[in-house]
């Protein structure tokens, strides 16, 4: 399975401010999907990104707030914007499994981001 | 809309045996995963159904039923290591996997 290198592992922002976390994969992956974690919660799907096209963002995200960029085939990034105390959560990358195997889905360590 | 329903909490003791019920709503159904979460780390996968039937890895086994919209996953001889969190989730057609609200479960000496 893939290997995903995200950071940073964590943060503490000021309000109004933005935070790029970065997500590298060791192999090329056609789809790359960004969570959100909040404390005590499931993973809720922000967006998902391919290569060479804008990302696909769930009903309560829109791009203005969580920009994402695709650059590659092996990397990602997602912006928090504007940061509130409400986005302080644990933010997750993941690639896409093998349909012909076992079909896991692959997670970077997460950024646990706190705004203060 | 989707959603998955799982429960809350589990309790159990060292070497027995857990079952986490899992029932779906969905659109563009492809499978179903199942994933462990220990507090402070990334989710970690557990196993995958397709098709009906029982899958087995080891201490962990699944089953899906589509008919019903139902799965459940199975952890046997259970130990200490496996207090987590064990979320059930959808893959859609398209890809995108969906998660449920995540089972404790807490293993007791």
């Amino acid at each position: 399975s893939a290997v995903i290198s995200q950071k940073p592992s964590r943060d503490i922002c000021q309000r109004g401010t933005s935070l790029t976390i970065q997500c590298q994969v060791d192999s090329q992956v056609t789809m790359m999907f960004w969570y959100r974690q909040q404390p005590g919660q499931s993973l809720t799907l922000i967006a998902t990104a391919n290569q060479g096209s804008e990302a696909t963002y769930e009903s309560g995200f829109v791009i203005d707030k969580f920009p994402i960029s695709r650059p590659n085939l092996t990397f990602s990034t997602l912006t928090v914007s504007n940061m509130s105390p409400e986005d302080s959560s644990i933010y997750l990358c993941s690639v896409e499994g093998r349909r012909d195997r076992d079909y896991g889905y692959t997670f970077g360590s997460g950024t646990r981001l706190t705004v203060v | 809309g989707q959603s998955l329903e799982q429960p809350s909490e589990v309790t159990a003791v060292e070497g027995a045996i857990v079952q986490i019920n899992c029932t779906y709503q969905t659109s563009g159904f492809y499978g179903l995963s199942w994933y462990q979460q220990h507090d402070g780390g990334a989710p970690t996968f557990l196993s995958y159904n397709a098709l009906d039937g029982l899958e087995e890895t080891g201490r962990f086994s699944s089953f899906l039923s589509r008919s019903d919209s139902y799965g459940y996953l199975l952890l046997q001889e259970l130990q200490m290591k496996d207090s987590a969190s064990y979320f059930c989730a959808v893959i859609s057609s398209w890809g995108k996997l969906q998660f449920g609200a995540g089972t404790q479960v807490v293993v007791t000496p």
